[in-house]
């Protein structure tokens, strides 16, 4: 079973800081892997998809970086904002549709 | 782009009553999945359809819930009886195709009391 991990639970960093947030997995096979963004009370965003032949994905100021050998993928940030504090969770796609989620990592940036 | 739309997007019921929720999937997009989420136990995918169809329906609790979809712009998830238990954020998804980015609605937040 595909078991997904994010360290840490919490992040608090200060306004413009980049921001590096974690995601291991157990199984390197994998389809892809995907970001998603949660806002308190709200729905999943989606961030980015990362395929499993893609070593990372940009979106804007959002990063996403896979190392498939070593089950990690990081999510970087640049240049936080306030806007930017929510749950960030990173989901991975171990076969062709179905998606294990890790707990998340709770954002803070303070003004 | 109306996004994937639930509703109710609250429901507050009592313990051995029927609840439906509806989701409407983004047009054209032919998977669809039914996810719950909890403080205990994250996010956990309960079915998924393809081409209107379940293919995979492991993660349903047990014989109280049920899902269908009876055309490519509409699915509901009944559980009957609920129980306090029950209580939890439900999100469906939809994609294009199973193994692309799905995107969320935005949940149906269910109280059995």
């Amino acid at each position: 079973k595909q078991e997904v991990t994010q360290i840490p639970a919490a992040l608090s960093v200060p306004e413009g800081e980049n921001l590096v947030l974690n995601c291991s997995f157990t199984d390197s096979a994998i389809y892809n892997l995907q970001w998603f963004r949660q806002d308190p009370g709200k729905g999943l965003t989606s961030l980015l998809l990362i395929q499993s032949s893609q070593r990372e994905q940009t979106s804007g100021r959002l990063n996403a970086s896979l190392d498939k050998s070593s089950g990690r993928s990081t999510l970087y940030i640049a240049a936080s904002q306030p806007g930017d504090s929510a749950t960030y969770l990173c989901a991975v796609r171990p076969n062709d549709y179905k998606l294990s989620f890790g707990a998340g990592t709770t954002v803070t940036v303070r003004a | 782009d109306a996004g994937v739309i639930q509703s109710p997007r609250h429901e507050v019921t009592e313990m051995g009553q029927e609840v439906t929720l509806r989701c409407k999937p983004i047009s054209g997009h032919n998977s669809l999945f039914w996810y719950r989420q909890t403080m205990m136990r994250g996010l956990e995918l309960l079915i998924y359809f393809n081409n209107n169809v379940p293919i995979d329906d492991s993660g349903m609790p047990e014989d109280r819930f049920s899902a269908k979809m009876p055309n490519a712009s509409f699915s509901t998830l009944k559980i009957q009886p609920s129980e306090p238990r029950d209580s939890a954020v439900y999100f469906c998804a939809s994609s294009f195709g199973p193994a692309n980015e799905q995107f969320f609605g935005p949940g149906t937040r269910l109280t059995v009391l």
